[in-house]
């Protein structure tokens, strides 16, 4: 079974300058999230798609960030204009359904964004 | 208010010795799962193992078992017999019955095997 693919992997970007993520599930899996894991802590939650809705978007800064998941497979997360703040891993996960407490979410590899 | 709180920054442990990772967690919802993930320096979360709230048993997978005291609210993940391999960051997270709700995360431990 292939696990969730993203790309790129690195990402260097000057700031004020755009950049964008994509994110492929694993085949079946109707939930995706997307996490920002900021150097040295926690992944923290930005936004998560049921199919191609979205079921929590309060975390992700709506000024600079955008999300789809169109079609209810793959994802792009999106953000422009990048600020120095926005260093940090990007990691893309999916799960078959949430509403059960042993629904394991599988990552991938994540990119790692650089805004200098 | 969910919370995982994991309270080592680092923990230092020899080959082949046996160690205690630390997760406290809070929530009001009775039924809650518990997970264990593992980051290499490569960036992959990788699962380790799952403790429902209703598991009557403490979770063991392999070498990682989990110490599920529900009393206390604390879920610690124990490594025995560590491996230059289990030279990682750590996090502890928690999953709620609810619909649509993600994986909730800790800060995470950096744990260095040495030989």
């Amino acid at each position: 079974e292939a696990g969730v693919a993203q790309s790129p992997r690195y990402k260097i970007i000057e700031k004020r300058q755009s950049v964008a993520f994509w994110c492929n599930p694993i085949s079946g899996h109707a939930t995706l999230y997307w996490y920002q894991q900021i150097l040295g802590q926690g992944p923290k939650l930005l936004i998560q798609f049921q199919n191609n809705g979205v079921v929590d978007d309060s975390q992700l800064p709506k000024d600079r960030f955008s999300a789809e998941r169109l079609k209810g497979v793959d994802s792009t997360l999106k953000i422009q204009p990048a600020k120095l703040e926005d260093s940090a891993v990007y990691l893309c996960a999916s799960s078959l359904l949430p509403g059960t407490t042993n629904t394991e979410a599988f990552f991938g590899q994540g990119t790692r964004l650089t805004v200098v | 208010a969910q919370k995982i709180t994991q309270t080592q920054p680092g923990m230092f442990v020899q080959e082949k010795e046996a160690v205690t990772l630390d997760c406290t967690y809070d929530t009001s919802d009775p039924s809650y799962g518990l997970f264990w993930y593992k980051q290499p320096s490569s960036g992959e979360m990788i699962f380790l193992i799952y403790q429902g709230s209703y598991d009557q048993q403490n979770a063991t997978e392999g070498r990682y078992s989990l110490n599920f005291q529900k009393a206390r609210k604390s879920a610690n993940l124990v490594i025995s017999a560590s491996q230059l391999g289990d030279s990682a960051m750590y996090f502890c997270a928690m999953s709620l019955n609810q619909a649509g709700t993600a994986l909730i995360f800790g800060k995470g431990t950096t744990l260095s095997v040495s030989s």
